[in-house]
């Protein structure tokens, strides 16, 4: 069983629609929860982290998480042909020695003009 | 200006022949540590390490090689390369892992695309 799963796509949205984004993880004591935001050939960077349960609202990002459903989403709103990109779900979990981040494959998102 | 920086960006090589891809940041951070990403597994870590001479393997050590001799360089081994270690590598650091309110985000490398023929 995969840790951290997320759904590959593509996932293709018109232009100012609302793009959802899933990923799901399966150790419980994972603590911090990422999305990243990958262009094609180039390197991830951090779009959002969210540490507790709820909703954390960045300009047009939204990231929700549910700990007790080992849930976690990314909603872009007003989506611009610039947010195609894959987006990376990146997980913390506690270790003895230091704390892994591990992520999942990604869910590559077209917007579409 | 913060940065991860890596060489070469692009290598074509062939079995067997030694490599090694340079990984350096400025930031003075604590950890770092390599990635390979292929399509449909995403990123999956390779070694890291937590300090100076502090380095442990991650989830796929087998066939690399790393050292951390100082702070800010961590490089990349390959011994004896074989096809099946085509990939994009990335490195990447952060401040540290642990203790802290908020973690550290990790800065990443611009990539590093080896093809092994």
């Amino acid at each position: 069983q995969k840790e951290v799963e997320q759904n590959s796509g593509p996932l293709s949205v018109p232009e100012g629609a609302i793009a959802s984004l899933n990923c799901t993880y399966s150790d419980r004591g994972s603590q911090s929860f990422f999305w990243y935001r990958q262009y094609s050939g180039k390197s991830p960077e951090l779009i959002m982290s969210i540490y507790s349960n709820g909703d954390k609202e960045d300009g047009r990002f939204t990231a929700q998480l549910n700990k007790a459903s080992q849930y976690v989403s990314l909603l872009i709103r007003d989506s611009q042909p610039s947010d195609s990109a894959t987006y990376l779900c990146a997980v913390k979990q506690p270790g003895t020695s230091y704390d892994k981040v591990i992520f999942g494959p990604g869910t590559s998102l077209s917007v579409i003009p | 200006e913060a940065q991860v920086t890596q060489n070469p960006r692009y290598l074509i090589t062939v079995t067997g022949k030694k490599l090694t891809v340079t990984c350096s940041q400025n930031m003075n951070h604590e950890y770092m540590s390599w990635y390979r990403q292929d399509p449909g597994l995403g990123l999956r870590q390779i070694y890291y390490s937590m300090n100076v001479e502090v380095t442990d393997k991650g989830d796929v050590p087998e066939g690399y090689k790393v050292s951390r001799k100082e702070k800010r360089n961590f490089p990349l081994i390959l011994e004896s390369p074989s096809p099946n270690q085509t990939s994009l590598y990335f490195c990447a650091s952060s401040l540290s892992t642990r203790g802290l309110a908020e973690p550290e985000t990790q800065y990443f490398g611009p990539g590093t695309r080896l093809l092994v023929l």
